[in-house]
């Protein structure tokens, strides 16, 4: 599975959005972008995906790049409990393997 | 309700005991996956199940060993040959190994061998 990186820390301002950034640059054409959060001490929990298109749900915005080699996650309105460790993983369609965790990007957001 | 489910919360142990962490799922997924988190350090792979009585190791199986008997239970247990066991083990299940398919997680074990 492709590597990602993603800068350590953000911090926004309650009410904004916030616009996390991920760089996929080996990404191969089978593999979807992920993300999840994980609040302090609680298991990780599912955001969004996508493939090649951009994807919106009701807690997020995912936009991929044409090239596919970056990706931002958008909470458009963030809330002080959207302050949480956010991770960008790209998995292979039909992978045996699980989704591969790297450090992620601690949100701040700030009252 | 459905859902992925870790027990206990909290666990502790001395060293040189095995110790086993339960987690059951009734999602009706194939997949299931164990990883470990260390503090301030993202999650790592232990173990991963696709179907029934089928299990592979992942990155730091050394020292944990599972088994997949049924589909909808993957326990872990901790062996006494694991050196550093104390951490946040957090399970997760999934409809299978396909890509676009979400992963969901347990609240986790947190154990502290002393």
């Amino acid at each position: 599975d492709a590597k990602t990186t993603q800068p350590p820390s953000m911090d926004c301002a309650e009410g904004r959005a916030a616009n996390l950034p991920c760089n996929h640059s080996t990404i191969s054409g089978n593999e979807y972008v992920y993300w999840y959060r994980q609040i302090h001490s609680q298991g990780p929990q599912y955001i969004i995906h996508g493939l090649k298109n951009n994807e919106t749900n009701e807690m997020a915005s995912l936009i991929i790049t044409e090239d596919r080699k970056s990706s931002t996650l958008i909470l458009p309105h963030a809330t002080l409990r959207d302050t949480a460790v956010y991770y960008c993983i790209v998995r292979a369609s039909g992978s045996a393997r699980q989704l591969t965790f790297g450090s992620g990007t601690q949100l701040t957001v700030l009252p | 309700d459905g859902g992925i489910t870790q027990s206990p919360k909290y666990l502790f142990r001395k060293e040189g005991q095995n110790v086993t962490l339960s987690c059951e799922q009734n999602l009706n997924h194939d997949a299931m996956y164990w990883y470990r988190q260390d503090p301030g350090q993202g999650l790592r792979l232990i173990y991963y199940s696709q179907i029934v009585n089928d299990f592979q190791k992942g990155d730091i199986a050394e020292g944990y060993s599972v088994s997949r008997e049924k589909k909808e239970s993957f326990p872990l247990t901790v062996t006494s040959a694991q050196k550093n066991p104390t951490a946040f083990y957090l399970c997760a299940s999934s409809i299978g190994g396909r890509g676009g398919t979400e992963a969901f997680f347990g609240q986790g074990t947190r154990l502290t061998v002393v």
